[in-house]
């Protein structure tokens, strides 16, 4: 097993262009979510998944789109980058397991530069 | 809303040592707690996990405790090495999303 894979690894972007940062879990699970990471502020929430088809907005969604047409794939679009989106993006994945919760499983993460 | 507190923001011991990370959140109604892992450049890696029926976990030499009353939980780490080096970050889900604290950076000396 891959485990949660993260492509890009690095990324350089002008203000205002688009792109996608890519996540693909090969571990079947149900939930999936997109946190970034910046010097003193932590690990924070974008938007998470809890199956295809459904999606939610975390903690700090703006700027930031989502979808979920598989299992597998919870890709994370950045509509017009913004020089405070610089940052390193973390992908998460997990099972869905009812009442118990599982351990969460995390990608190497996408380093984004923003100019 | 859950919020997840670590104190010290860093700390440096010699190798050896038995040391003890601090973790705090504000709802009591936790549904789990979480310790992870992070070494520089890397992702998060899970250590521990404890439901909210349990009071501690256990992997080697980690030890991991939840006191819901307190809103506490605490990582014990035996017989500190030079490979324990980096940062530890706790989180805790009430609902759905884990909601993190801001890690400790350990670094163990030789």
């Amino acid at each position: 097993n891959a485990g949660v894979t993260q492509t890009p690894k690095f990324q350089v972007l002008k203000t205002g262009q688009s792109m996608t940062l890519q996540c693909a879990q090969d571990m079947n699970h149900e939930y999936m979510s997109w946190y970034r990471q910046d010097p003193g502020m932590g690990l924070r929430l974008i938007h998470y998944s809890v199956g295809a088809g459904i999606t939610d907005q975390g903690e700090v969604p703006n700027g930031y789109n989502v979808s979920r047409s598989t299992t597998e794939d919870f890709p994370l679009r950045l509509l017009s980058a913004a020089p405070s989106q610089t940052s390193v993006y973390f992908c998460a994945s997990r099972p869905r397991t009812g009442l118990k919760y599982e351990k969460l499983f995390f990608g190497s993460g996408t380093q984004l530069s923003v100019l | 809303k859950q919020e997840v507190t670590q104190i010290p923001a860093a700390l440096s011991v010699p190798e050896g040592e038995n040391l003890v990370l601090n973790c705090s959140f504000t709802d009591s109604a936790i549904y789990n707690l979480q310790w992870f892992r992070q070494d520089p450049g890397k992702g998060l890696t899970s250590l521990l996990l404890i439901q909210s029926s349990q009071r501690e976990q256990t992997s080697g030499r980690l030890n991991a405790s939840l006191d819901k009353s307190s809103g506490r939980s605490t990582l014990y780490i035996a017989a500190s090495q030079p490979g324990d080096s980096a940062t530890y970050l706790c989180a805790g889900g009430v609902n759905t999303p884990l909601v993190f604290g801001k890690g400790t950076r350990l670094s163990v000396i030789a």
